[in-house]
């Protein structure tokens, strides 16, 4: 079964600009959730999407941004992009559950490699 | 505000010794927790987890133990062996936010051989 994927791996931009990055969960999960990691912070929550809907979101400004396609792929964007945000972006996916249902408590997510976010 | 701390960013351990790795956390409706082990250049894996009605979970070398009164939880690596090294995240979540995890800053591992 093939893992998360993330495009690109790596990606330099410049204060201003604005980058969008991909992500692939495994087959079946419906859940693709976002997270930023900066030394020092750990690892931030960006937001979750199932089934095409954003079910949370961290507290990150309105430049982040994010959707989910049917077939659950998942982009995130960064507008006007600044020098702080500079960092790993992680994609997890999971199978998920109905908002309101209860599976196992916690599916556990599974983790993409990541993309290297520098901005110049 | 940092929900879920790990206090000790790095950690050093003779090989074949046991490894301690710590983590607290502030809020009271967190239900379930996990640790999440994080090579270079890889996204983190799941390594262990542990319901909040339970005070211990156990898995080959690795156990983690829940102290709920104290809000602290701590993972047992013995024996510790070369390929441990890694950065270990303690992440946990609560009953109402789906999938969100809220991680800790993590602790950096290194096993001396």
């Amino acid at each position: 079964k093939a893992g998360v994927t993330q495009t690109p791996r790596y990606l330099i931009k410049t204060r201003g600009q604005q980058v969008t990055l991909s992500c692939s969960p495994i087959s079946g999960h419906r859940s693709v959730s976002w997270y930023q990691q900066t030394p020092g912070q750990g690892l931030q929550f960006l937001f979750e999407y199932f089934s095409e809907t954003q079910r949370n979101k961290g507290n990150f400004p309105g430049r982040f941004s994010g959707r989910q396609f049917s077939n659950s792929r998942s982009e995130m964007n960064v507008s006007t992009l600044e020098l702080g945000d500079s960092a790993l972006y992680l994609c997890a996916s999971s199978r998920g559950a109905k908002t309101g249902d209860k599976l196992l408590p916690n599916e556990k997510l599974f983790f993409g490699s990541g993309t290297q976010l520098s901005v110049l | 505000d940092q929900q879920v701390k790990q206090n000790s960013p790095s950690l050093s351990v003779q090989e074949g010794r046991i490894s301690i790795l710590n983590c607290d956390y502030t809020n009271s409706m967190f239900d379930y927790f996990l640790w999440y082990k994080k090579y270079p250049a890889e996204g983190p894996t799941f390594l262990i987890s542990i319901s909040s009605i339970k005070d211990k979970n156990e898995d080959g070398r690795f156990t983690v133990f829940l102290n709920k009164s104290a809000k602290h939880l701590s993972l047992h690596i013995v024996p510790s062996q070369p390929g441990d090294s890694a950065v270990y995240f303690c992440a946990a979540s609560d009953p109402f936010g789906n999938e969100k995890l809220t991680f800790g800053t993590g602790t950096r591992l290194t096993i001396i051989p």
